[in-house]
């Protein structure tokens, strides 16, 4: 069974400071996964994905993941954050060859002036 | 404007009576999906829709009903609320039902049920 685990439940960090939010995930097969945001009152939107190829996945709004397949870790960076990128954060992951995607419990992202 | 429409965006019930909540979709996605958010467990699945007429249960089903009808619309139904259906829904649509395609979310839904 597939797992994904987002090591920080909330993350405080002032304006213009790099960040990093944490995804580790478990599955005995090959994976596609995925980092979603949701900001408050809305419904998660993309920010990024990795099906395949190159480990450095680059997303909207500056973030960008790295894929480790060996330490199975997925984790969300930005070298500088905004006020504006207060909001929760989700990791999900789905088997290439199914039809779910399990996502993670989030991370809330609080950036302070 | 592409987009996944919920209704209601609010409702407060009673336990035991019914009630739909209503999802459309005008993307032609073949993949619909509904999720439950609560704090600290992030989005869990509850039914899952690769195309018309063909659905299956995701990880937390029981107590849900749906139905898949139309290419457009995944209406989610309750038809005996609980308390422990209390919670912020969210129906998802993407293009096919791979697991590599985005999914798209509706504005959710908040249920109370008392």
């Amino acid at each position: 069974a597939q797992s994904v685990t987002q090591l920080d439940s909330q993350v405080p960090v002032f304006e213009e400071a790099p960040v990093e939010l944490r995804c580790n995930y478990s599955s005995s097969v090959s994976v596609y996964l995925f980092w979603y945001v949701q900001y408050p009152n809305q419904g998660l939107q993309l920010l990024l994905k990795y099906l395949s190829g190159s480990t450095l996945v680059k997303g909207i709004n500056g973030f960008e993941a790295e894929f480790n397949k060996s330490q199975t870790s997925f984790h969300l960076r930005k070298p500088s954050v905004h006020i504006s990128d207060t909001a929760e954060y989700f990791c999900a992951v789905s088997n290439t060859g199914g039809f779910k995607t399990i996502f993670g419990a989030g991370t809330r992202l609080f950036v302070k002036a | 404007e592409a987009q996944v429409t919920q209704n209601p965006r609010y409702l407060i019930t009673v336990t035991g009576k019914k009630l739909t909540v209503t999802c459309s979709q005008n993307m032609n996605h073949e993949y619909m999906s509904w999720y439950r958010q609560d704090p600290g467990l992030g989005l869990r699945q509850i039914y899952y829709s690769m195309n018309v007429e063909v659905t299956d249960k995701g990880d937390v089903p029981e107590g849900y009903k749906v139905s898949r009808k139309e290419k457009r619309n995944f209406p989610l139904i309750l038809e005996s609320p609980s308390p422990n259906q209390t919670s912020l829904y969210f129906c998802a649509s993407s293009l096919s039902p791979g697991a590599r395609d985005t999914q798209y979310f509706g504005p959710g839904t908040r249920l109370t049920v008392l």
